[in-house]
C-alpha cells in the first residue's frame, strides 16, 4: 500500500524558512514522480513543484527562487525547503505520488504552514 | 501557463440528479485532463485521468469526456456522497494548473 506522510509543518514569522519533509513507502520510489501541491484555507488547489522520475525539477512561479524541491533516494524521502516565506504560502501541503503517466494518483494527509507574525 | 475555466462554480442538485461539470482550457491539452474529488478536510481523490479513464475503485456513475479545450465531469445519479468540491487539473505542460472548483450543494 502508498504512503505518504508529510511532516515539518508548524508555524514560522514572514521571511523565516521551514523544510517540509514526505516520507514515502510502498512503491519504487525512484521509478515516480512527486509533487507539492497546497491549498490555502477555504481555498482551491494549487500546484507548488515537481521532481519528475527523469530527475526534471519544475516551479511555479510564485514559490520559484523561494523553495527548492529535493529527493532522498536513500531515505525513500522528498523534501521542500521553503525560504523567505510570506502570508500567502499560508496553505496545507500535500505530497502527491505519480502514477506511471504522471497523474496524480495518492495524496497524503498533508502539512499545515502557518505564516504570521 | 493553461488557464482551466470549471462551470458551475456551485451546482445545486438532489440525490438521482445526473450532472455535468464543465472544464474548459485555455488552449488544446488534447487528452491530459484530470478530475478529483475532495472532501472536506480530506485530500483529493483521483477520479478520472486521461480526460475519460475511470479511476480504479470509483463508481461507475462517474464519467469524464472530452478533448482539446473542452471537458465534462458527469454524475449519473447522485448519492448523498457525492455533495462535495470537485477539480479539473490539466497535466499538458508546466506549470500544472488546476480549475478553481465547483461545489456541488444539496438542493
Amino acid at each position: 500500500e502508498v504512503q505518504l506522510l508529510e511532516s515539518g509543518g508548524g508555524l514560522v514569522q514572514p521571511g523565516g524558512s521551514l523544510r517540509l519533509s514526505c516520507a514515502a513507502s510502498g512503491f519504487t520510489f525512484t521509478s515516480y514522480g512527486l509533487t507539492w501541491v497546497r491549498q490555502a484555507p477555504g481555498k482551491g488547489l494549487e500546484w507548488v513543484s515537481t521532481s519528475g522520475r527523469s530527475g526534471g525539477i519544475f516551479y511555479a512561479d510564485y514559490v520559484k527562487g523561494r523553495f527548492t524541491i529535493s529527493r532522498d533516494n536513500s531515505k525513500n524521502t522528498v523534501n521542500l525547503q521553503m525560504n523567505s516565506l510570506r502570508a500567502e504560502d499560508t496553505a496545507l501541503y500535500y505530497c502527491v505520488k505519480h502514477d506511471g503517466s504522471g497523474f496524480y494518483v495518492n495524496w497524503g494527509q498533508g502539512a499545515l504552514v502557518t505564516v504570521s507574525s | 501557463d493553461i488557464q482551466l475555466t470549471q462551470s458551475p462554480s456551485f451546482l445545486s442538485a438532489s440525490v438521482g440528479d445526473r450532472v455535468t461539470i464543465t472544464c474548459r482550457a485555455s488552449q488544446d491539452i488534447s487528452s491530459s485532463l484530470a478530475w478529483f474529488q475532495q472532501r472536506p478536510g480530506k485530500a483529493p481523490n483521483l477520479l478520472i485521468y486521461a480526460a475519460s479513464t475511470l479511476q480504479s475503485g470509483v463508481p461507475s456513475r462517474f464519467s469524464g469526456s472530452g478533448s482539446g479545450t473542452e471537458f465534462t465531469l458527469t454524475i449519473s445519479s447522485l448519492q448523498p456522497e457525492d455533495f462535495t468540491t470537485y477539480y479539473c487539473q490539466q497535466l499538458k505542460s508546466y506549470p500544472r494548473t488546476f480549475g478553481q472548483g465547483t461545489k456541488l450543494e444539496i438542493k
